[in-house]
């Protein structure tokens, strides 16, 4: 089974709202997390690296006021696209490692669609 | 910066044949690691094969392997016996020796035909 869980899967929100997306790490604890975003057909961009207990490290050229991440728990990290608009429509996916050295498996949520009408 | 190359939008195989695709990449560092990931239409990432960049053998998992040529920066990944459900968007990636973050090819389409 899936090692890492995304929550919702898809989600439907109005312009101007904001949206929360889940990542879990089931039966570990992740350190960091990290966020990405995937346009159709594209590649996934790196949008943010989350701590745990602190703040989160955006790449350059994404605005940290939009995506807010909380990382409250060693399993739970949250993105919050606020005030979405319509190009922020996109599939976002997590990634956490398991295992305490960097370069063991990273797994991957199921990713979460948003569509902002 | 680092960055990964990926050429081939698309590529096709007959099942059971071998199908390579293939993937470069710049860096200035000397230790890295590789990746090559499965995304079929269901989204899910998932890993093909690791590559440490410190190992000159090749990685190789089952039906899959890879050409690592560290001095050249390729990576290439070379399916055998294709099946059917191979068929997917195949990611090359990169990530730095102390970091999970990891940097992206624009990926290949695999089409497998019976």
């Amino acid at each position: 089974g899936a090692v890492v869980s995304q929550h919702p899967s898809r989600v439907i929100c109005k312009s101007g709202t904001s949206v929360k997306i889940e990542c879990r790490s089931l039966d570990f604890q992740a350190t960091t997390m990290f966020w990405y975003r995937q346009f159709p057909k594209q590649s996934l961009m790196l949008m943010a690296t989350s701590n745990e207990g602190s703040k989160a490290t955006y790449e350059q050229g994404v605005e940290k006021d939009k995506f807010l991440i909380n990382h409250a728990s060693l399993t739970l990290s949250t993105l919050t696209v606020t005030s979405a608009h319509p190009e922020d429509s996109s599939f976002y996916i997590c990634s956490a490692r398991l295992g305490g050295s960097s370069g063991n498996t990273i797994y991957f949520g199921e990713g979460s669609w948003l569509t902002v009408v | 910066a680092q960055t990964v190359t990926q050429s081939q939008p698309e590529m096709s195989v007959q099942e059971a044949e071998t199908v390579t695709l293939s993937c470069t990449y710049d860096t200035s560092e000397s230790d890295y690691y590789l990746f090559w990931y499965k995304q079929p239409p269901s989204r899910q990432m998932i890993l093909v094969i690791r590559q440490e960049a410190y190992k000159q053998q090749n990685a190789t998992e089952n039906r899959f392997s890879v050409n690592f040529q560290k001095a050249a920066k390729s990576f290439s990944l070379k399916i055998s016996d294709s099946q059917l459900g191979d068929a997917a968007m195949y990611f090359c990636a990169y990530s730095f020796y102390n970091t999970d973050k990891l940097i992206f090819g624009t990926g290949t389409r695999l089409q497998v035909f019976p």
